[in-house]
């Protein structure tokens, strides 16, 4: 079993949609749970970081945690061609381990249609 | 306030020959870190500095593959000998000195083509 799951899409969706992109990972020594977008030929930028369970917002985006489940998911509201970029979740901060690496999923592919 | 700055961006090397890839952090990060993207793979850590140490090497290999991050100057990434299996991007990412391992922040990347 690979330590993150990200489904590789493509995802292709109108503009205004609501996005939901999801993770799921196997080392429950994770702590920090990150969101990354990553626009073709660019670096990653990142989006948003939480820490342990619960919700975060920020503007259009919001990130979930789920702990008990080994789940992670990012909400896009009123999406815009703009969003459109791959986006990578990334853990991190293993109790116990090497707090710094950061571990990545493959990424999803979004598109936004006009 | 500047980003992380990586160069070349797009490095083309024959087999055998030397890739030299550079990193400046932003400004007031003294954390950097190393990762690769292969085609169609995620981002794989390959070593986290400080200056003047190496802190973690871990996810680089063991031969041909080191890293330095000087008192003065960038961080390096250096492969010796390279093979057509080390093209890739390799991304270069900052942190701020006091925790904030989670907020890494990423450079363009540099992407090696070796023929």
């Amino acid at each position: 079993q690979k330590e993150v799951e990200q489904d590789p899409g493509p995802l292709s969706v109108p503009e205004g949609a609501i996005v939901s992109l999801n993770c799921t990972y196997s080392n429950s020594a994770f702590q920090y749970f990150m969101w990354y977008r990553q626009y073709s030929r660019k670096g990653p930028e990142l989006l948003m970081y939480t820490y342990s369970s619960g919700n975060k917002e920020d503007g259009r985006f919001t990130a979930q945690v789920d702990k008990s489940s080994k789940y992670i998911s990012l909400f896009i509201r009123d999406s815009q061609p703009s969003d459109s970029a791959t986006y990578l979740c990334a853990m991190g901060g293993e109790w116990g381990g090497s707090n710094y690496k950061l571990t990545f999923g493959k990424g999803t592919l979004l598109t936004v249609n006009p | 306030n500047a980003g992380v700055m990586q160069n070349p961006r797009h490095l083309v090397r024959r087999r055998g020959q030397e890739a030299r890839l550079r990193c400046s952090p932003m400004k007031g990060h003294s954390h950097v870190y190393w990762y690769r993207q292969l085609p169609e793979e995620g981002l794989k850590f390959m070593v986290y500095l400080q200056k003047e140490n190496i802190i973690d090497e871990s996810g680089m290999p063991k031969e041909r593959f080191s890293a330095e991050f000087p008192k003065e100057g960038p961080s390096i990434l250096r492969i010796q000998q390279v093979v057509r299996g080390d093209s890739a991007a390799y991304f270069c990412a900052s942190s701020p000195p006091t925790g904030g391992f989670n907020e890494q922040y990423f450079g363009p990347g540099t992407r090696l083509t070796v023929t």
